[in-house]
């Protein structure tokens, strides 16, 4: 069964730090990764995607993805308090899949 | 664009009604899912669809659920009948599908959020 385990939180770090949310996944043959955030009461929303080993950056997020450890993580520069949020992450299987598994989020909140 | 719209945003009924969720998703999109969402157990694919025609519903848990998409701009979602363990937020999701790997973006929408009494 396909899984992807991240860390519930609640992750509390002060205002202009960074914040580093994990996730690791089952299923080796996941090639594509993408972290969501949500608001309480709200819907996902998609903020970065990944399919390569390494790092990728956009703005203040940079995600990484390390296949070999099955390892996913999204970091934030310059923590808002805005940033507050829970993130999930989601792992597809391959090209000729379209589902997404989630993991059930990193509760994230930025003290000012 | 409107994004993926769902009604209703909450629905509130006793167990043992029928219970039917809406949802439009974005023009163009080819593919729709629903996925359920509570505490316990997180973020679920119920179903998904592509050119309205089901693919996977393996997430549906019971009979009780039954899904349909009748056109490119329409999907419910019905629970009949409706039981307490039911109660969740239940998202609709739609994506299109671009070439390679790096395509197949999910918007969801606002959700509704469904009590069971």
């Amino acid at each position: 069964q396909k899984e992807v385990e991240q860390n519930s939180g609640p992750l509390s770090v002060p205002e202009g730090a960074i914040a580093s949310l994990n996730c690791t996944y089952s299923d080796r043959v996941s090639q594509s990764f993408f972290w969501y955030r949500q608001y309480s009461g709200k819907s996902p929303e998609l903020i970065m995607s990944i399919y390569s080993n390494g790092d990728k950056e956009d703005g203040r997020f940079t995600a990484q993805l390390n296949k070999a450890s099955q390892y996913v993580s999204l970091l934030i520069r310059d923590s808002q308090p805005s940033d507050s949020a829970t993130y999930l992450c989601a792992a597809r299987s391959g090209a000729g899949s379209y589902q997404l598994t989630f993991g059930k989020g990193t509760k994230l909140s930025v003290i000012p | 664009d409107a994004g993926v719209i769902q009604s209703p945003r909450h629905e509130v009924t006793e167990m043992g009604q029928e219970v039917t969720l809406r949802c439009k998703p974005i023009s163009g999109h080819d593919y729709l899912f629903w996925y359920r969402q509570t505490m316990m157990r997180g973020l679920e694919l119920l179903i998904y669809f592509n050119n309205n025609v089901p693919i996977d519903d393996s997430g549906m848990p019971e009979d009780r659920f039954s899904a349909k998409m009748p056109n490119a701009s329409f999907s419910t979602l019905k629970i009949q009948p409706s039981e307490p363990r039911d109660s969740a937020v239940y998202f609709c999701a739609s994506s299109t599908l671009g070439t390679g790997i790096s395509y197949n973006e999910q918007f969801f929408g606002p959700g509704t959020r469904l009590t069971v009494l």
